[in-house]
C-alpha cells in the first residue's frame, strides 16, 4: 500500500512570495496533520483536517492555511514568506484521531 | 500544554556500546510515543506505551513508561550504525496534533 506522498520535495521561495504545498494521504485515511520542523523549534503542529474541515490548530500565524478535498489529498499553503518560514513541512495521515500517523518523507522549503 | 523534556540532546557512540534516552515531563499522559527519524525522511512510529510500569520490547530496542505515566525511556543495546537518527518521543492531543520533544539526535560510529 502507497504511503504518504508530499510534492514536491523541495522548494526555493523569495521572501515575500507564496507557496502551496501538497500532501496525498494513505487510501482509506481520512484525517490529514501537518507539521513544520525546524532545528531550533523541533517539530511543531500547524493544523488537522479530516472531512475536509479544520478540527485543530497550532499556533501560527494566519499567513499559514491549509485545505482538504473529498478525496482526503490536502494542500497548505503559506502567503508572504519570511526567511523564517525555512523549514521540512511534514505531513501525516491517520484513520482517525488517536489512531497510528504515518508521516511523509517532507518538503524542505528554503526561503531566500 | 504538556511539555515533553527530552534527554540527552545529542548522543555520540561507537558500535556496540548501550545508550538510554529520557523523555520527562510535569504531567500525566494517557500514552507516549517513541519515533525514529532518519535524514530526508518522516518520522515513522516505534512503539506506544500506554501502561504504568510497562516495558515494551522490539529488537534490541526497550521501551518502558514510568510507573506515574509522567517519564518515559528508550535504551538500546549493542547499537548499530543503523540506529544512527532522530529519537522523538510525543503524546497525542487533541484532534489528530501530536506534542513532540525536542528529540534526541544518535550517531553510532562503526
Amino acid at each position: 500500500k502507497a504511503g504518504v506522498t508530499q510534492t514536491p520535495r523541495y522548494l526555493i521561495k523569495t521572501r515575500g512570495q507564496q507557496v502551496t504545498l501538497s500532501c496525498s494521504p494513505i487510501s482509506g485515511h481520512r484525517s490529514v496533520s501537518w507539521y513544520q520542523q525546524t532545528p531550533g523549534q523541533g517539530l511543531q503542529f500547524l493544523f488537522e483536517y479530516f472531512s475536509e474541515t479544520q478540527r485543530n490548530k497550532g499556533n501560527f500565524p494566519g499567513r499559514f492555511s491549509g485545505r482538504q478535498f473529498s478525496n482526503s489529498r490536502s494542500e497548505m499553503n503559506v502567503s508572504t514568506l519570511e526567511l523564517g518560514d525555512s523549514a521540512l513541512y511534514l505531513c501525516a495521515s491517520s484513520v482517525n484521531m488517536n489512531t497510528e500517523a504515518f508521516f511523509g518523507q517532507g518538503t524542505r522549503l528554503t526561503v531566500v | 500544554t504538556q511539555l515533553l523534556e527530552q534527554s540527552p540532546q545529542f548522543l555520540s557512540i561507537q558500535e556496540g556500546e548501550n545508550l538510554t534516552v529520557y523523555c520527562n515531563s510535569s504531567s500525566v499522559f494517557s500514552s507516549l510515543q517513541w519515533y525514529r527519524q532518519e535524514p530526508g525522511e518522516g518520522p515513522v512510529l516505534l512503539v506506544t506505551v500506554v501502561t504504568g510500569g510497562e516495558v515494551k520490547k522490539l529488537k534490541r530496542l526497550t521501551f518502558q513508561f514510568g510507573d506515574a505515566r509522567k517519564d518515559s525511556s528508550l535504551h538500546i543495546t549493542a547499537a548499530q550504525p543503523g540506529d544512527t537518527g532522530l529519537y522523538l518521543c510525543g503524546h497525542p492531543t487533541s484532534y489528530g496534533k501530536l506534542t513532540f520533544g525536542q528529540g534526541t539526535i544518535l550517531t553510532v560510529h562503526p
